[in-house]
């Protein structure tokens, strides 16, 4: 099985920086994906790891290290709108489907 | 390009009740899936379609849930009857193929009464 953990809560100030940590257990690792979350809303796709390294896309970084089973996505100059949950997604080979963790809520403050 | 169209958005029934959801995924993805997401959980996939197959239902509670997937384009979920437990945000999600991101609909939030 896999088995997914990340932070259920988070907070931070507007203009800072913030990482949100996701650490897993699978077999057969086939990539991590996080999605950012809106509070009713669907879930869209931030950033895909599959190679250990840094991801870079605008304010949004994502890292992973398979032989750790961690990954982090991190956040630059936060703003507002950058309140919502971010959820961590594992795949697994012959699975090919997502395992959600919970998501870690994130607010950010004036 | 238009997103993945959900229909209801929002449902609410009594309990023993049949419901059904719609999903229209994005125009050329081959793969469609249904989540279930309960409140302050992550989605939890229910079944996953390649084109019109079903090839991952493992986890569908298959004594009220069905699912269909005609003709590989749009699909519905139908759950017969609903039970309290069912109440949850149901997801659809598409993707050019398995290996692809998925893009997710806005969901229908169902309360079961």
């Amino acid at each position: 099985g896999q088995n997914i953990d990340q932070p259920t809560e988070m907070t931070a100030t507007e203009g800072a920086i913030v990482q949100i940590n996701c650490t897993y257990q699978t077999s057969g690792f086939n990539g991590l994906f996080w999605y950012q979350q809106h509070a009713g809303e669907a879930p869209t796709f931030l950033s895909y790891n599959v190679l250990d390294g840094l991801e870079e896309k605008g304010r949004f970084s994502s890292f992973l290290s398979r032989s750790k089973g961690y990954s982090y996505l991190l956040l630059k100059e936060l703003q507002m709108k950058d309140s919502a949950s971010y959820l961590c997604a594992v795949r697994a080979i012959g699975f090919q489907k997502l395992v959600f963790g919970t998501g870690t809520r994130l607010l950010v403050s004036p | 390009e238009a997103g993945v169209v959900q229909s209801p958005r929002y449902k609410i029934i009594e309990k023993k009740q049949p419901v059904a959801f719609w999903c229209n995924p994005i125009s050329g993805h081959n793969t469609l899936y249904w989540y279930r997401q309960n409140l302050g959980q992550g989605p939890e996939l229910l079944i996953r379609y390649e084109n019109e197959e079903a090839v991952d239902d493992s986890q569908l509670p298959k004594d009220r849930f069905s699912a269909e997937r005609l003709k590989g384009v749009d699909s519905t979920l139908k759950i017969q009857p609903a039970e309290l437990g069912d109440s949850a945000v149901y997801l659809c999600a598409s993707s050019l193929t398995v290996d692809n991101e998925q893009f997710f609909g806005p969901g229908t939030r169902l309360t079961v009464l």
